[in-house]
């Protein structure tokens, strides 16, 4: 049972132009959410994060946008840069819980 | 100020064998999860540490254990690897406290043969 979905396994983008990852959940508990960042042969990077009690947040170049309703959340980036490139991952989780349940990923890759 | 460390970077065992990783969490943080990332897939939660007990834990056989030392540091233990075990394990610390983000290591690459 896929709690959290990334249905695009990925996304290429002209370096200036926007991107737009998408991630579905459907465990309505879910209350805080994050998107994680990730190069080859390093851990996650924590990137920006969002609770259910709002519906944008924004961090320089990155916002988040969560639609309870819909239940679903989406990361944009703007402008993307070519370090923007890596493996994008949306998790979930409630307060006082501290579990994570990751999507699959999305694989971006900005082209010069 | 180091961030999640974590030891060895690779290791290769053959199936039955068992194995231990260790993890230093981020200065400051109290609380280490581990996590389970095979090829292609997201990272699956294992379980959690806080105060030297296991606090949650996900959906994996009692094979896999844990501890927490008065240092806040953890290691994972496996026992009778099976072929299937192989992945990137990733350690990830927190505060502790609600809404503040998991910092997780590079992971160390288990590959069974």
């Amino acid at each position: 049972d896929q709690q959290v979905k990334q249905n695009s396994p990925s996304l290429s983008v002209q370096e200036g132009r926007i991107s737009i990852l998408n991630c579905d959940y459907t465990n309505s508990m879910f209350d805080y959410f994050l998107w994680y960042k990730k190069y080859p042969a390093e851990g996650p990077t924590f990137l920006i994060s969002i609770s259910s009690i709002k519906d944008k947040n924004e961090d320089g170049r990155f916002t988040v946008f969560l639609n309870k309703s819909a239940k679903h959340l989406s990361l944009h980036i703007v402008p993307s840069q070519p370090g923007d490139s890596a493996v994008y991952f949306c998790a979930a989780t409630n307060f006082g819980n501290e579990k994570l349940t990751f999507g699959t990923g999305t694989r971006l890759t900005i082209i010069p | 100020d180091a961030g999640v460390t974590q030891s060895p970077t690779h290791l290769i065992k053959t199936r039955g064998q068992q194995v231990t990783l260790r993890c230093s969490p981020k200065s400051g943080h109290d609380t280490v999860s581990w996590y389970q990332q095979a090829l292609g897939q997201g990272p699956q939660f294992i379980f959690q540490y806080y105060e030297e007990e296991e606090r949650q834990r996900g959906n994996f056989p009692d094979r896999f254990s844990g501890h927490q030392f008065p240092n806040y540091s953890s290691e994972l233990n496996v026992n009778a690897l099976l072929l299937g075990d192989s992945a990137l394990y990733l350690c990830a610390s927190s505060e502790g406290q609600l809404d503040q983000p998991q910092h997780f290591g590079d992971g160390t690459r288990l590959s069974i043969l």
